[in-house]
């Protein structure tokens, strides 16, 4: 099945910088790739998602970068928000539409 | 609307205890999903039903048994748990199986087995 790695696990920036979070996966069917905003006590949320076929993809102050040949694909937000404090989970989805998660990246907006 | 809907929110049950999880959605989806949550970790998944059908059974065990009565609706029943089932539930539907479509979560149940 496929891996998915997800780095950092947690992260802390000032309000209105950015943030990186970036995610590796292994199989090289997978051709989806979400991240899902989750805050404490709720479900996981849709915040952006890419396909195989494009490399990079913005909404907003969310942007997100793949690089199929290397297998990695990478969520920025610019201009953090203390309202952007959540955990933050990739995925990536192969034809049968199974997810599998990466590990989270807990963001912590200092105001 | 992107709405999952699951009810309840909250449930304490003791291990002798039957009862059941429900998720809901109107969006037209044909493909509806289970997922646990332990706290710190990624979701879970349990089982995938595909137009109705149970297309994935990822080796959960039989104290917990899903059944799809249509196709807006997902109940996971749940039958002598143990202590360690206590985690959030999560419902999440999408458009098909395919081509990797986009994936809407419910809030949750929140499951304590005590």
């Amino acid at each position: 099945g496929e891996n998915v790695e997800q780095h950092p696990s947690t992260l802390s920036v000032q309000e209105g910088d950015s943030a990186v979070i970036k995610c590796t996966y292994s199989d090289s069917a997978s051709n989806y790739f979400p991240w899902y905003k989750q805050e404490l006590g709720k479900g996981p949320q849709l915040i952006i998602d890419i396909r195989s076929n494009v490399g990079e993809k913005k909404d907003q102050r969310i942007a997100v970068t793949l690089n199929k040949t290397a297998k990695h694909f990478s969520l920025h937000i610019t201009e953090t928000q203390p309202e952007d404090s959540a955990v933050y989970f990739c995925a990536a989805s192969m034809p049968g539409n199974q997810f599998y998660f990466g590990t989270g990246t807990s963001l912590t907006v200092i105001p | 609307d992107t709405e999952v809907t699951q009810t309840p929110k909250h449930l304490v049950m003791g291990m002798t205890n039957k009862k059941s999880l429900k998720c809901e959605q109107h969006m037209g989806h044909r493909a509806m999903y289970w997922y646990k949550q332990k706290a710190k970790k990624p979701p879970e998944l349990m089982f995938v039903y595909s137009y109705e059908k149970l297309s994935i059974n990822e080796s959960v065990p039989s104290r917990f048994s899903p059944e799809c009565p249509n196709s807006s609706l997902l109940n996971l029943h749940l039958h002598a748990l143990q202590p360690e089932d206590s985690a959030l539930y999560l419902c999440a539907s999408s458009q098909d199986e395919g081509l990797g479509t986009e994936a809407f979560f419910g809030q949750g149940t929140r499951l304590t087995v005590v």
